[in-house]
């Protein structure tokens, strides 16, 4: 079974600044996706960028870019420039290849973006 | 505009009395399905539907009923709800093989 692991579960970061997110996940999968979604205050589930494993180029977003370590099985968030926005809580999550898009999410990290 | 539409946003019910909790999109999609979060837990699929009455089990299934006789429609049905399911819930669906889930706005329910 595919786990998804966000050792973090708080971060702060000052405006302008830039942070990185950790996640780590476990499978024994080759082909598969992996996605960060952006839950601010309003609940919303927001996709912020998503990585397909058999593509090794990093993707990016505008200010949010990913370091994916496929050997480590690690996709981690950079976000540059730090907006009082970007205060949410970051999931990553992880699905595979297949008919069915289930989606394994971490348990999350909260990211304060302060003055 | 294309979206995932829930009802209600805010539910309080007591345990035993049986709710639905609605779910319906907009862009013909065949994939739907529900996840329920909880703090420190993340988002745990309960059901999902590959299309018309298509349904199987998620993660944790249990307690939960759904049914998908339209496209659109996909709801969530709790017979006898308990406190153990207070939590918040998520409906998703997406177009097969694209891999890009839109979700709706969420239901927060609490079960006295």
């Amino acid at each position: 079974a595919q786990t998804v692991t966000q050792s973090q579960p708080e971060m702060s970061v000052q405006e302008a600044e830039t942070v990185t997110l950790s996640c780590t996940y476990d499978t024994s999968e080759n082909n598969y996706y992996l996605f960060w979604y952006k839950q601010p205050p309003s609940r919303q589930m927001i996709l912020v960028i998503r990585q397909e494993a058999y593509k090794q180029q990093n993707a990016t977003e505008n200010r949010f870019s990913v370091n994916f370590q496929k050997a480590a099985k690690s996709f981690s968030l950079k976000i540059s420039d730090s907006q009082l926005g970007d205060t949410a809580m970051y999931f990553c999550a992880f699905m595979k290849h297949g008919d069915t898009d289930k989606l394994i999410f971490g348990t999350g990290t909260r990211l304060q973006v302060f003055p | 505009e294309a979206q995932v539409t829930q009802n209600p946003r805010y539910l309080i019910t007591v345990t035993g009395k049986k709710l639905t909790v609605t779910c319906s999109q907009n862009m013909n999609h065949e994939y739907m399905s529900w996840y329920r979060q909880d703090p420190g837990l993340g988002l745990r699929q309960i059901y999902y539907s590959m299309n018309v009455e298509v349904t199987d089990k998620g993660d944790v299934p249990e307690g939960y009923k759904v049914s998908r006789k339209e496209k659109r429609n996909f709801p969530l049905i709790l017979e006898s709800p308990s406190p153990n399911q207070t939590s918040l819930y998520f409906c998703a669906s997406s177009p097969t093989r694209t891999k890009t889930m839109f979700f709706g706005s969420g239901t927060q329910l609490s079960v006295l």
